[in-house]
């Protein structure tokens, strides 16, 4: 059963390119999350979803940053014009369920670490 | 908002020697975390805590929780270098996961 992936694992832009960033869950798992590591940092929570749905996006930028999780391929995290503050290591995580019997331990991908130029 | 505070943020110590590593969370949780990362790779999960009381254990490492404190420990038994990482603990809020900062711990031959 393969784990959580993400591509790239680098990812090198200069200021004010885009940068998209992918996560493939966990076979059988139907929730994603994403979040943010900076240095020397715990992580930072960004957004939960669903397929096709945005649960929470409580800890995303306001401006440039969104993301999707289309009922076909992976969940994307986007962002916009990238500035040298948005470097960073972005983690994905997937879990099966989020209520009910059994845990909900989220599985992180490997991390796509971006570095603004 | 749901505050995680881990204490200490570094650590260095011996082999052989036991030490503990303190999470305090601000609001009501029935989920606690335990991770680890090694530099440059992603989080190990360790122990899921669920109710109050619980303990686990794996290996040299036991975790604890104590939800009427709003405490879970981290304990390092007769550490080993091969230890050496950077230790999350996380609490499940409305929907994700609240981070500590993470403790470095270096374990010293």
């Amino acid at each position: 059963n393969a784990g959580v992936m993400q591509n790239p694992r680098h990812l090198v832009r200069r200021r004010g390119q885009e940068a998209r960033l992918r996560c493939s869950p966990m076979k059988g798992h139907s929730h994603v999350y994403w979040y943010r590591q900076l240095p020397e940092e715990g992580l930072k929570f960004m957004v939960y979803l669903q397929k096709e749905n945005i649960i929470d996006e409580s800890g995303m930028p306001k401006e440039r940053f969104s993301a999707e999780f289309p009922k076909e391929g992976p969940s994307i995290l986007r962002i916009q014009q990238v500035v040298r503050g948005d470097s960073a290591a972005y983690f994905c995580a997937s879990s099966p369920q989020v209520q009910g019997v059994g845990t909900d331990t989220q599985y992180f991908g490997p991390g796509t670490r971006l570095t603004v130029l | 908002e749901l505050k995680v505070e881990q204490n200490p943020l570094f650590l260095s110590m011996q082999e052989g020697k036991n030490y503990t590593i303190y999470c305090n969370y601000s609001t009501t949780s029935d989920r606690l975390y335990w991770y680890r990362q090694d530099p440059g790779k992603s989080l190990e999960s360790l122990f899921v805590l669920l109710s109050n009381g619980a303990v686990k254990q794996e290996g040299r490492l036991m975790a604890s929780l104590d939800t009427k404190a709003r405490l879970s420990t981290l304990h390092i038994t007769a550490a080993v270098h091969d230890l050496s990482a950077t230790y999350f603990c996380a609490v499940r809020g409305a929907d994700g996961l609240t981070f500590g900062k993470g403790t470095h711990l270096i374990i010293q031959p």
